[in-house]
């Protein structure tokens, strides 16, 4: 069975400081795919990364990167100089079949002035 | 460039009513699923769409209807609303290609039953 950890309940920082959210993931699969999504206090859900498990180069956009790494089944996003504006609940999701998604249960982070 | 429309955004039932909450999307997509969020859990898929005419069941379907008689719409239906059903709703859709496509999200329905 599928499962998403985000074992991050909530993380404070102050503004500038760097963070990362953690996401382990468990699947029998040996095709899936793992996004991230931001959702802001407005309420949306915002579509932050997609990547497929052939694919463990980490990427980075921006002030946020994303690690992947298949050996411990995780893929782990970090925040460079964080912003107020990145106060969010970040989800992490995984995907067998196709476009069913499963989410972890959310990590909130709150950045400070 | 409307994306996915859900209606309402509020939605207050008591106990034992029905409603619908309505879904559009205008991009065309194939797939269109319904989650619903709830506190500490994240988001859970109740039910999901691979086509018109083509329904399916997600990991909570239990309390809930569906039915997608167009691309463009794929209403849920609550049939006797319960108060654990108290929860926000996001419709999602996509393309149904082979590199699962990502989800495009409504702005959710927030429903209370009391």
């Amino acid at each position: 069975a599928q499962k998403v950890t985000q074992a991050q309940t909530e993380i404070s920082v102050v503004e500038k400081e760097d963070v990362t959210l953690d996401c382990v993931y468990e699947t029998r699969d040996t095709t899936y795919y793992l996004f991230w999504y931001k959702q802001p206090p407005s309420g949306e859900l915002v579509f932050l990364i997609r990547r497929n498990s052939f694919d463990e180069q980490n990427e980075i956009s921006g002030r946020y990167s994303w690690n992947f790494q298949k050996s411990t089944s995780s893929f782990n996003f970090t925040i460079t100089a964080s912003q107020v504006v990145d106060s969010a609940v970040y989800f992490c999701a995984l995907s067998e079949a196709k476009n069913k998604l499963v989410f972890g249960a959310g990590t909130i982070l709150r950045v400070k002035s | 460039n409307a994306g996915v429309t859900q209606t309402p955004k509020f939605q207050v039932l008591k106990t034992g009513q029905s409603m619908t909450l309505q879904c559009a999307q205008d991009m065309n997509h194939e797939y269109m699923s319904w989650y619903r969020q709830d506190p500490g859990m994240g988001l859970r898929l109740i039910h999901y769409s691979v086509g018109a005419g083509i329904t399916d069941q997600g990991e909570v379907p239990n309390g809930y209807n569906v039915s997608r008689s167009t691309t463009e719409d794929f209403p849920l239906r609550l049939l006797s609303a319960a108060p654990s059903q108290t929860s926000v709703y996001f419709c999602a859709s996509s393309y149904s290609g082979p590199d699962n496509s990502p989800l495009h999200f409504g702005n959710g329905t927030r429903l209370t039953v009391t």
